[in-house]
């Protein structure tokens, strides 16, 4: 089953810093990528997605994310985040094909710290 | 204009009771779905409706969960004889045609 690995659970930085948060999946047919925020207390929702074409994806606040289909990979970068970067993010991919339910990795808890 | 809206938005309800969500999608939203997430971990699929087309049901986990949609409005998620490892927070999204949007989910906690 097509799976979705988020390998840091929990982030700590500084204001300032750059951050990188992974994401891997394991289908290998073609996929579509999301990478969703839920700032606390506020509904999840969507940074930027990947469907074809640029692997550089750019979202919204300053985030981006770039799509390696070798590594089968969808990370997200920030250059420098902010406090009110604080928040969970969650990856997820979409199988190509009819269905249009996502499969979503286990989240990174980001705490930026002023 | 008015987003995915859920009710409620908080249940308590005791071991062997039967539970009713309610999701409210995006006006004109064709497609529908229902996620849990537990905590700790990621946001599990349960069921995905398209309009009128037979839901996709591959993660429902049991029998005692089942969802209906009428048209490409309201939906209800149903949980039978809950039981204590149901507690969790269930999302719902609509999406037209591939963003979900989604609704601020209900938490339901089976004591």
């Amino acid at each position: 089953a097509q799976s979705v690995s988020q390998h840091n659970h929990h982030v700590i930085l500084s204001e300032a810093a750059s951050l990188e948060l992974g994401c891997n999946y394991s289908y290998g047919g073609t996929v579509n990528l999301f990478w969703y925020v839920q700032y606390p207390g506020q509904h999840l929702q969507l940074l930027l997605k990947y469907f074809s074409g640029d692997p550089l994806v750019k979202g919204i606040k300053g985030f981006e994310a770039e799509f390696i289909k070798s590594k089968f990979s969808f990370n997200l970068r920030k250059p420098s985040v902010q406090w009110s970067d604080t928040a969970e993010y969650f990856c997820a991919v979409k199988e190509g094909g009819a269905t249009n339910k996502l499969i979503f990795g286990t989240g990174t808890l980001l705490a930026v710290q002023p | 204009g008015a987003g995915v809206s859920q009710s409620p938005s908080n249940k308590v309800t005791e071991k062997g009771k039967d539970v009713e969500l309610r999701c409210d999608p995006i006006s004109g939203h064709t497609a529908l779905y229902w996620y849990r997430q537990r905590l700790g971990q990621g946001l599990e699929f349960l069921i995905y409706f398209q309009g009128n087309s037979a839901p996709d049901k591959s993660g429902l986990p049991s029998d005692r969960f089942s969802a209906e949609r009428t048209g490409e409005s309201v939906s209800t998620l149903t949980i039978q004889r809950t039981q204590q490892e149901d507690s969790a927070v269930y999302l719902c999204a609509s999406s037209f045609p591939y963003e979900q949007f989604f609704g601020p989910g209900t938490r339901l906690t089976v004591l």
